[in-house]
């Protein structure tokens, strides 16, 4: 089994741009794909991003996805950041026998 | 459009049980893997179990094991936790979400509480 690391939270201003890492912590990031979701307060997880860089319909474009095998960690970037983008977000992926794994979360305060 | 409903959640004493239940409409619920995912409390999430769309795989998380045990029925659209000998650390919203390699469509969540 593997762990995935967020940073705790983060946090920028109106009209900037954040990256959120997503460390695996054994094993090559590139051989599962990663998902990212976003959680509001009192709401479900909506997925953002899947398969790496892969946006949802409806999911606008501010929201891109990569990898970085150097590193061994996913990123979430949002571009053009807005108010309501302030959430939790998280990263996931999958071991054998289609096992779930989930990084702690991130906090994104948008100030 | 997609729709999971979770139902069944509750206050429950430790060493009690619960069944969990979560009915799909609006796709092709047959053919769709189905999970049950949960967060505690101010905490992060936690996948739970994993149900294939035949019935035939079924997976459990260790913390788990032994206690709750996944099932689907397929006339009813629905997939269901019995969860048994609960503990304290099992409160938490549970989420049936629906995937097998990753999670794309959640439901609203119910809350399970353990406690004396």
């Amino acid at each position: 089994n593997f762990m995935l690391t967020q940073p705790h939270s983060v946090s920028e201003s109106p009209g900037k741009t954040v990256t959120i890492s997503c460390t695996r912590s054994s094993g090559s990031t590139a051989s599962n794909y990663v998902q990212w979701y976003q959680q509001r307060p009192g709401s479900a997880p909506t997925i953002v991003i899947y398969e790496d860089n892969r946006r949802p319909s409806g999911v606008p474009d501010r929201f891109s996805g990569s990898i970085d095998s150097s590193s061994n960690s996913a990123s979430l970037t949002i571009s053009g950041l807005k108010t309501e983008d302030e959430a939790d977000y998280y990263c996931q992926s999958y071991h054998s026998s289609n096992h779930w794994v989930f990084g702690g979360g991130t906090k994104l305060t948008v100030l | 459009e997609v729709q999971l409903v979770e139902s069944g959640g509750g206050l429950v004493q430790p060493g009690g049980s619960l069944r969990l239940s979560c009915a799909a409409s609006g796709f092709t619920y047959s053919s769709y893997s189905m999970n049950w995912v949960r967060q505690a409390p101010g905490k992060g999430l936690e996948w739970v179990s994993y149900i294939s769309s035949s019935s035939g795989t079924i997976y459990y998380a260790d913390s788990v094991k032994g206690r709750f045990t996944i099932s689907r029925d397929k006339a009813k659209n629905s997939v269901y936790l019995q969860m048994n000998s609960l503990r304290d650390e099992d409160t938490a919203v549970y989420y049936c979400a629906s995937g097998g390699n990753f999670p794309d469509y959640w439901g609203q969540g119910t809350l399970v509480t353990v406690s004396s």
